[in-house]
């Protein structure tokens, strides 16, 4: 099956910085690829997502790269705010049409 | 995902024990599907359904077992013999399994006592 891997699994920034979370996969018939946010005892919610035939996808201050030759794709925030604190998951979907999703990075965002 | 309900959001429970997890939803997805999460692993798939009256096991369906005899319905029960029920329980629903974006409910906290 489908192997997800997540790195960090903790990240600490200021705010205002920058934030890259990155998932590796090795299913090559992956073809979409979501981001969810969990804030603490509260549900993953969707923030951003991307399909096979695109190399990268922008909204606002977060973006979304994907290299499917490395089997790849990462997470971009910019301009961290506070409430971005929250604990990030990946997720690929391929041929089993079952999402695997990575472990969770855990974003922590210095005022 | 305010069509997607989960009760009790808190649950206690003995060793020993069965207890049914609710998940409802009203947007007229056919998957549905149930997630544990722990600290560190992420979340881990444990049952889906396509379509009513369908179920398939996940990666760790021991010790727990579904139904899906109506299509917003999909309750999780949780046996004796799963060893370590202690959790975040989270439902999904998507309006196909082939179709990409899921939607989670609220989930339902379950310790065992």
């Amino acid at each position: 099956g489908e192997n997800v891997e997540q790195h960090p699994s903790t990240l600490s920034v200021q705010e205002g910085d920058s934030a890259v979370i990155k998932c590796t996969y090795s299913d090559s018939a992956s073809n979409y690829f979501p981001w969810y946010k969990q804030e603490l005892g509260k549900r993953p919610q969707l923030i951003i997502d991307i399909r096979s035939n695109v190399g990268e996808k922008k909204d606002q201050r977060i973006a979304v790269t994907l290299n499917k030759t490395a089997k790849h794709f990462s997470l971009h925030i910019t301009e961290t705010q506070p409430e971005d604190s929250a604990v990030y998951f990946c997720a690929t979907k391929g041929g089993s049409y079952i999402p695997t999703f990575g472990r969770g990075t855990s974003l922590i965002v210095h005022p | 995902d305010g069509g997607i309900t989960q009760s009790p959001k808190y649950l206690f429970r003995k060793e020993g024990q069965n207890v049914t997890l609710s998940c409802e939803q009203n947007l007229n997805h056919d998957a549905m599907y149930w997630y544990r999460q722990d600290p560190g692993q992420g979340l881990r798939l444990i049952y889906y359904s396509q379509i009513v009256n369908d179920f398939q096991k996940g990666d760790i369906a021991e010790g727990y077992s579904v139904s899906r005899e109506k299509k917003e319905s999909f309750p999780l029960t949780v046996t004796s013999a799963q060893k370590n029920p202690t959790a975040f329980y989270l439902c999904a629903s998507s309006i196909g399994v082939l179709t990409d974006t899921q939607y989670f409910g609220p989930g339902t906290r379950l310790t065992v006592l």
